[in-house]
């Protein structure tokens, strides 16, 4: 089983500052198939996740411009360039390469100052 | 705009079976492209991934859990379903189903409480 671990667990980030948070996979996440299977979500309270990444660096529809992933192979990370008071909630990295199981980190809870 | 939307009992007894269903609208649960999925996330933690099925059938679990998880998928309804004997206390948490690949829509969740 691919453990994925995040850093920090918790965040507290004033309103136009920036975010990052990271994530490190035991195991490589790039496929054969020339794809890294890493994907970064945000659960805000009461709901359910909702993606914001997709394959390390990829926004999915509609997120804001504000986030953005990088990274490759084992470590990866997720940046909010100016946070916003919606941003606030635990965020999870995921991976999906070794297939079962679907593994996710931790969580990252991000709060306003 | 594709939705899910769980439905099952919310309180189960401890030893028998918890049994959710998934209903799919606004596309098609046969599309090969896509699996479907299911993530349970207990009271106050994180995500646990349950396991996931393609239309044709083919079915993955976490082995944690695979002696006890049925999932299976019925393309005449468009809905999937989730079966999980022998509940404990343990397997009290919100049930999500979602749109397997990349996890991209998921549904609402619905809160099953383990409990006699």
């Amino acid at each position: 089983e691919i453990v994925m671990t995040q850093t920090p667990l918790s965040l507290s980030v004033t309103p136009g500052q920036p975010a990052s948070i990271s994530c490190e996979s035991s195991q490589s996440l790039l496929h054969s198939d020339g794809k890294t299977y890493l994907y970064w979500y945000l659960q805000k309270p009461g709901q359910p996740p909702q993606l914001l990444i997709y394959e390390v660096s990829n926004r999915f529809s509609g997120v804001p411009d504000r986030f953005s992933g990088s990274g490759s192979g084992t470590d990866f990370t997720l940046k909010i360039s100016r946070v916003e008071a919606e941003d606030v909630g635990i965020y999870y990295c995921m991976q999906s390469i070794q297939l079962p199981p679907i593994t996710f980190g931790q969580g990252t809870r991000l709060e306003i100052k | 705009h594709l939705q899910l939307q769980e439905s099952g009992p919310g309180l189960v007894k401890p030893s028998e079976t918890l049994s959710l269903t998934c209903s799919v609208s606004g596309g098609s649960i046969s599309s090969s492209f896509y699996y479907w999925g299911w993530v349970r996330q207990p009271p106050g933690k994180g995500l646990e991934w349950i396991g996931g099925i393609y239309s044709i059938g083919n079915t993955y679990y976490n082995p944690s859990l695979k002696s006890r998880v049925t999932i299976s998928v019925d393309t005449s309804k468009n809905q999937f379903s989730l079966r999980l004997t022998s509940v404990t206390a343990a397997d009290t948490a919100v049930y999500y189903c979602a749109r397997g690949g990349a996890y991209d829509y998921w549904g609402q969740g619905t809160l099953v409480t383990v409990s006699s």
